[in-house]
């Protein structure tokens, strides 16, 4: 069964370092999300990409994030300037088009910022 | 704005008896309705959606869900639950009424599912 796969599972950064979070979505998905979640708290959505470009984004994802698709397969979420605040779970996912169809999550990626 | 609620943090049930989890929703328009569980350092796995027609929907491992449009809820429900059903379980809400492009879901708080032997 194809899934959303995410690398690392885990990341331990210093404050203030760049960090590039990755995801290979499933192959004929054409939406792609990332969302996050605080330990202890909800899920969060954080942007949506769909034909290279911004579909929407919360006012979580400010100008720290950034979002890539540098090729046909990957998907990366990058934090610019950790804060201790950006330590959370975050997850990628990918749906295939419109809107009544679901989202396949990958695993996640642990950032731990210290 | 959409929002879901899952007004219980935790349920306990014991094995082979029914499990519900509670869901209520907000959104301007009909809801595309959706429950995932997450065990344990593992990511969100989809269950089961309610897109359209029947108010009933059945899902992988045996759960099901029950959409009550007058009561804007959304259960999860199981006859008979297993002790490895025991997880974190999101309902989720898409609006369609919010330009499609973005097809983001906004999740509840989740709810701890124990099942106990």
């Amino acid at each position: 069964e194809p899934e959303v796969t995410q690398t690392p599972s885990h990341q331990v950064t210093q404050m203030g370092q760049e960090v590039i979070l990755r995801c290979v979505p499933i192959s004929n998905h054409l939406y792609f999300y990332w969302y996050r979640q605080i330990l202890g708290q909800k899920v969060e959505f954080l942007v949506s990409f769909y034909n290279n470009e911004i579909s929407e984004k919360s006012e979580i994802f400010d100008d720290q994030f950034s979002v890539e698709r540098p090729d046909g397969s990957n998907f990366t979420l990058k934090i610019r300037s950790t804060k201790l605040e950006d330590s959370a779970m975050y997850f990628c996912a990918s749906s295939g088009g419109i809107a009544n169809t679901e989202a396949f999550f990958g695993q996640g990626t642990r950032l731990t910022v210290v | 704005a959409q929002s879901v609620a899952q007004p219980e943090d935790q349920v306990n049930v014991a094995e082979g008896n029914p499990l519900t989890v509670k869901c209520t929703y907000s959104v301007s328009g009909n809801p595309y309705l959706f429950w995932y569980v997450q065990y344990p350092n593992r990511g969100l796995q989809f269950l089961l959606k309610y897109i359209t027609g029947d108010n009933l929907v059945k899902g992988s491992y045996g759960f099901e869900a029950e959409f009550n449009k007058s009561q804007t809820s959304f259960h999860l429900k199981k006859p008979s639950a297993l002790v490895s059903d025991s997880a974190l379980y999101f309902c989720a809400v898409r609006d369609p009424m919010i330009k499609a492009a973005g097809n983001k879901l906004t999740f509840g708080g989740g709810t701890r599912v124990l099942v106990k032997p």
